[in-house]
């Protein structure tokens, strides 16, 4: 149980173009999603926090405009690089946490996306 | 604020040799701690959880770490290194559940034959 699957595993675009990766809960429902981004040999920073049905908590210094994040359903996030750059080249990580869990639910990761940005 | 040091970005041991990762957190309350690992091009596996029960826990493929609240550490172990647990380690603390996770800067450790 407690699945997290991330689409797609990788993807290459081009300068200037706009970029969707899904996060879903496969066997749990998930009312908080978060966001990370890791550079090559670098620790998780938090993009931000997705909650269903609400707008997203983005940390200081992310551009709510550029990383669109939707929550739809307690099952699925999607964050959109908009109009990507080169210098948004990056391993982006989702995590979701367990709403039912009775204990402290911790959170559950994605295996990643890697964007490439030509 | 909360905070997360590791100690060491990169840790070298011998096949057989105890594993030493070091973790030190700053919280202005009584925090969650999690170890995490991660191969490479892949997501996160929890190894272990500190959430105020027992302060020495065992976690999966043999790590266990001990929170010392006095000293505020959280240090991974394993007595005997494997070659499969080359891999990078992540310290997280929270302060809530469901809460967003700080991480450290993260250890990689390199097993040698």
């Amino acid at each position: 149980g407690a699945v997290v699957s991330q689409h797609p595993s990788w993807v290459i675009c081009k300068s200037g173009t706009s970029v969707k990766i899904e996060c879903r809960s496969l066997d749990f429902q998930a009312t908080t999603m978060f966001w990370y981004r890791q550079f090559p040999k670098q620790s998780l920073m938090l993009m931000a926090t997705s909650n269903e049905g609400s707008k997203a908590t983005y940390e200081q210094g992310v551009e709510k405009d550029k990383f669109l994040i939707n929550h739809a359903s307690l099952t699925l996030s999607t964050l959109t690089v908009t109009s990507a750059h080169p210098e948004d080249s990056s391993f982006y990580i989702c995590s979701a946490h367990d709403l039912a869990a009775t204990s402290y639910n911790e959170q559950f990761f994605g295996p990643g996306t890697r964007l490439t940005v030509l | 604020a909360q905070s997360v040091t590791q100690l060491g970005s990169h840790v070298s041991v011998s096949e057989g040799a105890l594993v030493l990762l070091r973790c030190n957190y700053s919280s202005s309350v009584p925090p969650y701690l999690f170890w995490y690992v991660q191969y490479p091009n892949q997501g996160l596996q929890l190894l272990l959880k500190y959430t105020s029960a027992a302060t020495l826990v065992k976690g999966i493929n043999g790590f266990e770490a001990e929170f010392k609240k006095s000293e505020t550490s959280f240090h991974l172990t394993k007595p005997s290194a494997h070659m499969s647990d080359a891999a990078e380690y992540f310290c997280a603390v929270t302060k809530a559940a469901g809460n967003k996770l700080t991480f450290g800067g993260g250890t990689r450790v390199l097993v040698k034959p």
